[in-house]
């Protein structure tokens, strides 16, 4: 497989309930993103990892907990989640965060929270 | 804080007609790179043309390009023959040259919709 892949593509969960989004880039990147995207408002970004290690949070409430355990890898564990939560979910790596370099972008994942 | 504009939320256009997407920032700095995402339906953003800002003139890339007027902080999209393949949504983003891990400040989004 080539780019950022995301699975799952849709997942509908109750605010019960515990999921993990997943993030794979098969680019060589040294840098993955999760960004958050709803109807009508701009892309928000929610973590930055550069080289695994976490490099900025957007004060994102702890519901929200990533996790990258290698540079190829990005995981977003949800847990008590909300209904205004749902969105899509975007994962983008790049070559390293603090340049001029492209962003490349996965499918997103479709959360719906009921 | 920087803050991107895209003040169109949808825009038409007839095939192999040429259109004009606008869009604003506000910034403080004077270095910084500007972007153009594209989404399709298919959900898959991809990069379309971006704008150093020191460089004066504007990029281009086949079928577009950008109108960059830095004094006036505006970064248009220019779609020329447009084809059905560019509907999509559109995305201009900011970054920050300053610093590490500058993020892209994204505007809202324009639908743009192409008439066959």
């Amino acid at each position: 497989e080539t780019g950022v892949t995301q699975t799952p593509r849709h997942l509908v969960m109750g605010m019960t309930n515990k999921k993990s989004l997943k993030c794979e880039q098969h680019l060589g990147h040294n840098a993955m993103y999760w960004y958050k995207q709803s109807a009508k408002k701009p892309l928000e970004l929610m973590f930055v990892y550069s080289l695994e290690e976490r490099v900025e949070n957007n004060s994102v409430p702890s519901r929200f907990s990533p996790e990258c355990p290698n540079s190829s890898h990005l995981f977003l564990h949800l847990h008590t989640l909300q209904p205004e939560d749902s969105a899509l979910y975007l994962c983008a790596s790049s070559q390293d965060p603090a340049t001029y370099n492209e962003q490349f972008f996965g499918p997103g994942t479709r959360l719906t929270v009921l | 804080a920087q803050t991107v504009t895209q003040s169109q939320p949808e825009m038409s256009v007839q095939e192999a007609e040429t259109v004009t997407l606008s869009c604003t920032y506000d910034t403080s700095e004077s270095d910084y790179y500007l972007f153009w995402y594209k989404q399709p339906p298919s959900r898959q953003m991809i990069l379309v043309i971006r704008q150093e800002a020191y460089k004066q003139q504007n990029a281009t890339e086949n079928r577009f390009s950008v109108n960059f007027q830095k004094a006036a902080k505006s970064f248009s999209l220019k779609i020329s023959d447009s084809q059905l393949g560019d509907a999509a949504m559109y995305f201009c983003a900011y970054r920050s040259a300053a610093g590490a891990n500058s993020k892209l400040t994204f505007g809202k989004g324009i639908t743009l919709s192409v008439r066959p």
